[in-house]
């Protein structure tokens, strides 16, 4: 079974500057999903990023980027010039690819993510 | 992006009784539904996987009997939680996927749905 671990349960970055999550996984398959979704105090989880494993170029989404090692099972996220609005729980996710494989999301247990003004 | 509404948001109900939740997907067709718990401070447990058609997969641990879902169609799944207790309460969330090999391989969440059994 896959899993998903993020190791650090809080973090905070002070307003403009840069911070970086980090999250690993755990699979045998070659071709799966990975995703960053955001949880503000609303609930709503908002997708941030997702990366196909089968590319080698890391996602980017405007102040969103990963650094996703496939050799290491490593996929972080970088925020970049931090905002009030970032701060949330952030959760990684994975998803199989494989045909004939499980559709549903495995979550890490989230890191909370405070921006200082 | 793809839309999936949940709801009601809020809902209250007496000890014993039953209450239900929707979860549509507004502009697309959803081959599969997820729902989802969450404990204050906890990440998302998934509870069942539904297909349209078919009878949902649950997850173990979960019972069947008390977290009754329906997807009786492409863009409709419901959770019924059957004699609720107090120790229901929580934040339940749907969310609907995408045929993961065509439209973004992506999974799409409701607003979620906070129960309060008392």
């Amino acid at each position: 079974a896959q899993t998903v671990t993020q190791s650090q349960p809080e973090m905070s970055v002070q307003e403009a500057e840069t911070v970086t999550l980090s999250c690993t996984y755990d699979t045998s398959e070659s071709d799966y999903y990975l995703f960053w979704y955001k949880q503000p105090p609303s609930r709503q989880m908002i997708l941030v990023i997702r990366q196909e494993a089968y590319k080698q170029q890391n996602a980017t989404e405007n102040r969103f980027s990963v650094n996703f090692q496939k050799a290491a099972k490593s996929f972080s996220l970088k925020i970049s010039d931090s905002q009030l609005g970032d701060a949330a729980m952030y959760f990684c996710a994975y998803r199989s690819a494989r045909w004939g494989g499980s559709e549903k999301l495995v979550f890490g247990k989230g890191t909370k993510l405070t921006v200082n003004p | 992006g793809a839309v999936v509404s949940q709801h009601p948001s809020w809902v209250i109900c007496k000890s014993g009784t039953s209450v239900k939740i929707e979860c549509r997907s507004l502009d697309f067709q959803a081959t599969t539904m997820f729902w989802y718990r969450q404990f204050p401070k906890q990440s998302l447990m998934l509870m069942a996987t539904s297909n349209e058609g078919s009878k949902a997969t649950y997850e173990q641990g979960v019972e069947k009997d008390k977290f009754l879902i329906n997807h009786a169609s492409l863009t409709l799944s419901t959770l019924t939680v059957t004699s609720a207790h107090p120790e229901d309460s929580s934040f339940y969330i749907c969310s609907a996927s995408l045929n993961r090999r065509t439209r973004g391989n992506t999974i799409y969440f409701g607003e979620g749905s906070w129960l309060t059994v008392v």
